[in-house]
């Protein structure tokens, strides 16, 4: 069964500052790597995602992350944080299909102007 | 494109009532919807998966009598929590899998319910 390792309870990092939030996997084939952003109250939206291809991939809101198959990871960076960023980061992984997905404990944002 | 919507956004209701949870999408088909359950603070657990015109599939340890989902078309899913107790009050949330786009789930704001 997959599983999703988000080590980091919690980070907080200053506006304008880089960002790199970790997430490491375990699954059997090659995975399916998503990562979410759920706001106070909301539901949650996709940022990214990667299936194959390039390891580096490109997401909404200036993130990206990349797929290191020999590290099992997949974190997920920006290069210059905003206020607005501050919210839960999940990273998840999914079986093959996409039929189901498995969440990380997720990461707390803080950011400070 | 690719939005979810859910109603009720939040519901409160007495011990021993039931409540329904609409799950839509809203521009596009999904031949398969998620439910899940997140406690405050905590990550998001897979309920049951929902596919169109079949029974749903439970997750182990989740009680099928109490959660009933009933996926009766390519842009509808409903969760009625039955005879609902304080302990099932939380943060319920639905995805959907987008036909043409298998692999990718879209989710829905979520709905809080409080059960007094």
């Amino acid at each position: 069964a997959q599983s999703v390792t988000q080590p980091d309870i919690h980070i907080t990092v200053s506006e304008g500052a880089s960002l790199e939030l970790r997430c490491n996997y375990s699954y059997g084939a090659t995975p399916y790597l998503f990562w979410y952003v759920q706001s106070p109250g909301q539901g949650l939206q996709l940022l990214l995602k990667y299936f194959s291809g390039d390891t580096l991939v490109q997401g909404i809101k200036g993130f990206e992350a990349e797929f290191k198959r020999s590290q099992s990871s997949f974190n997920l960076r920006k290069p210059s944080v905003h206020w607005s960023d501050a919210a839960e980061y999940f990273c998840a992984v999914g079986a093959g299909g996409g039929n189901k997905l498995t969440f990380g404990t997720g990461t707390q944002l803080k950011v400070e102007l | 494109g690719a939005v979810v919507s859910q109603h009720p956004s939040w519901v409160i209701c007495k011990s021993g009532t039931s409540v329904k949870i609409e799950c839509r999408s809203l521009d596009f088909q999904a031949t398969t919807m998620f439910w899940y359950r997140q406690f405050p603070k905590q990550s998001l657990m897979l309920m049951a998966t929902s596919n169109e015109g079949s029974k749903a599939t439970y997750e182990q340890g989740v009680e099928k009598d109490k959660f009933l989902i009933n996926h009766a078309s390519l842009t509808l899913s409903t969760l009625t929590v039955t005879s609902a107790h304080p302990e099932d009050s939380s943060f319920y949330i639905c995805s959907a899998r987008d036909r043409g786009y298998s692999e990718t789930q879209y989710f829905g704001p979520g709905t809080r319910l409080l059960v007094l």
